[in-house]
């Protein structure tokens, strides 16, 4: 079974509208993140939570805008997408918080904007 | 701020001969490095990863060590095979910060047979 399940796998877009990207994971873990892999930078980090509570944004836009409702649960909401959005986008968690800490990452969302 | 250099963008390799993909990196802090492989189509996966000075940490026939002299941290196999067709990743954290990994370019290593 998945421990964590992205959905949706493949999304289409056209510039201007606004997307949910649905993260859940099943590890038990009290840290999650979104990263994103495009062909400009590979894998690049976006934001964490621990215990629902934001640690860290280092996204430039504010249209980008994570979502946690549940504990397992790590929402990601795209508004006024633009091509330059279009990326594989990775959830992932981890159990401990700290440095050290292994992330194990979702299988991805492949987001294409027209 | 943390960065991760990767030089090789590119390896490709024949069945059975060695590897060592390069990771070097910049932090101020007291670093854990991490090597994940990326097969097509899939997700991040961790290989490796290490906090210890000058110790081998090895994993499913690849090892690499820190050596913190040197800001160093190459993953090596000493024989390769087809299934290590992969994206490697270098990546860095430490505890002082809120979980982010810093991610190197990554290398694709290609084994042919």
């Amino acid at each position: 079974d998945p421990k964590i399940i992205q959905k949706p796998k493949y999304l289409v877009a056209v510039t201007g509208s606004e997307k949910i990207l649905i993260c859940e994971q099943y590890l038990g873990h009290n840290a999650m993140y979104w990263y994103r892999q495009s062909a400009k930078k590979p894998l690049e980090f976006m934001f964490s939570y621990s215990y629902q509570k934001l640690m860290d944004n280092q996204t430039a836009s504010s249209r980008f805008q994570p979502q946690s409702s549940k504990k397992n649960h790590l929402d990601l909401q795209i508004t006024a997408l633009k091509p330059d959005d279009s990326a594989t986008y990775f959830c992932a968690s981890s159990p401990p918080w700290g440095g050290s800490a292994e992330q194990f990452f979702g299988p991805g969302t492949r987001l294409t904007v027209l | 701020g943390d960065s991760v250099t990767q030089t090789e963008g590119l390896v490709t390799l024949t069945k059975g001969l060695p590897v060592m993909l390069n990771c070097t990196y910049q932090t101020t802090y007291s670093p854990f490095l991490f090597w994940y492989v990326q097969h097509l189509n899939e997700a991040p996966k961790l290989l490796l990863k290490s906090s210890t000075d000058n110790k081998r940490t090895e994993h499913q026939g690849f090892y690499a060590t820190l050596h913190k002299s040197s800001s160093s941290f190459h993953l090596q196999k000493s024989s390769v095979q087809l299934s290590d067709s992969a994206l490697y990743f270098c990546a860095l954290s430490h505890n002082t910060n809120t979980g982010k990994l810093t991610f190197g370019d990554g290398t694709v290593l290609t084994v042919k047979p």
